[in-house]
């Protein structure tokens, strides 16, 4: 069974300008996650989606972070204008519906450096 | 709103020795505890998980009991192995499956 796939695994950009990430969870998960992992601290949602329904916002800052999930299958977060503070690495990951088994599956994610 | 609190690291053990992570949480509700672990290069990924009071995790020679009455679920094994290092994250669900919170992350370096 495939994993959680993102792309891309690295990105450098210098801040106000913009990157995108992309996730594809693994396959029959309606449930997506979105996470920013700074260095030295946990995980923190950023979006959840049901299908293609947003769940959770509410740490999303939603003056430069976008997400999407068309058609309840793959995601993009974007991200624009970029910050210093924005350097982190983002973890999508996914889960059965309603996520019954208490599971996530979490891809590699991917790195951004902001300079 | 719901925390979660880790021992800090790094934690550097010899093969074999005892391991304790210690995990509290806050909560307002009655949640799900996990602990999820990340090895290097790789994604986090469910260790083992407790959904109710007095409820014993274990998996890969690891144990955590869900403890309400001092809000903890400390991770424990017995002979840690060098291939056990990694960064070791206590989480918790409100909503069984849904609102994860997670800790900080505890980075464990077992040598031979």
């Amino acid at each position: 069974e495939a994993g959680v796939a993102q792309s891309p695994r690295y990105k450098i950009i210098e801040k106000r300008q913009s990157v995108a990430f992309w996730c594809n969870p693994i396959s029959g998960h309606a449930t997506l996650y979105w996470y920013q992992q700074i260095l030295g601290q946990g995980p923190k949602l950023l979006i959840q989606f049901q299908n293609n329904g947003v769940v959770d916002d509410s740490q999303l800052p939603k003056d430069r972070f976008s997400a999407e999930r068309l058609k309840g299958v793959d995601s993009t977060l974007k991200i624009q204008p970029a910050k210093l503070e924005d350097s982190a690495v983002y973890l999508c990951a996914s889960s059965q519906s309603g996520g019954n088994t208490g599971e996530l599956f979490f891809g590699e994610g991917s790195r951004l450096t902001v300079l | 709103g719901d925390s979660v609190t880790q021992m800090e690291g790094p934690v550097t053990l010899s093969e074999e020795a005892f391991l304790t992570i210690n995990c509290t949480y806050t909560a307002t509700g009655y949640p799900s505890l996990f602990w999820y672990v990340q090895y290097p290069g790789e994604g986090l990924q469910l260790l083992l998980k407790a959904t109710k009071a007095d409820d014993k995790g274990s998996n890969k020679g690891f144990e955590a009991t869900y403890r309400k009455e001092t809000t903890s679920f400390h991770l424990e094994k017995g002979s840690v192995q060098v291939s056990d290092s990694a960064v070791y994250f206590c989480a918790l669900s409100e909503h069984y499956g849904q609102n994860f919170v997670f800790g900080p992350g505890t980075r464990l370096s077992v040598l031979p």
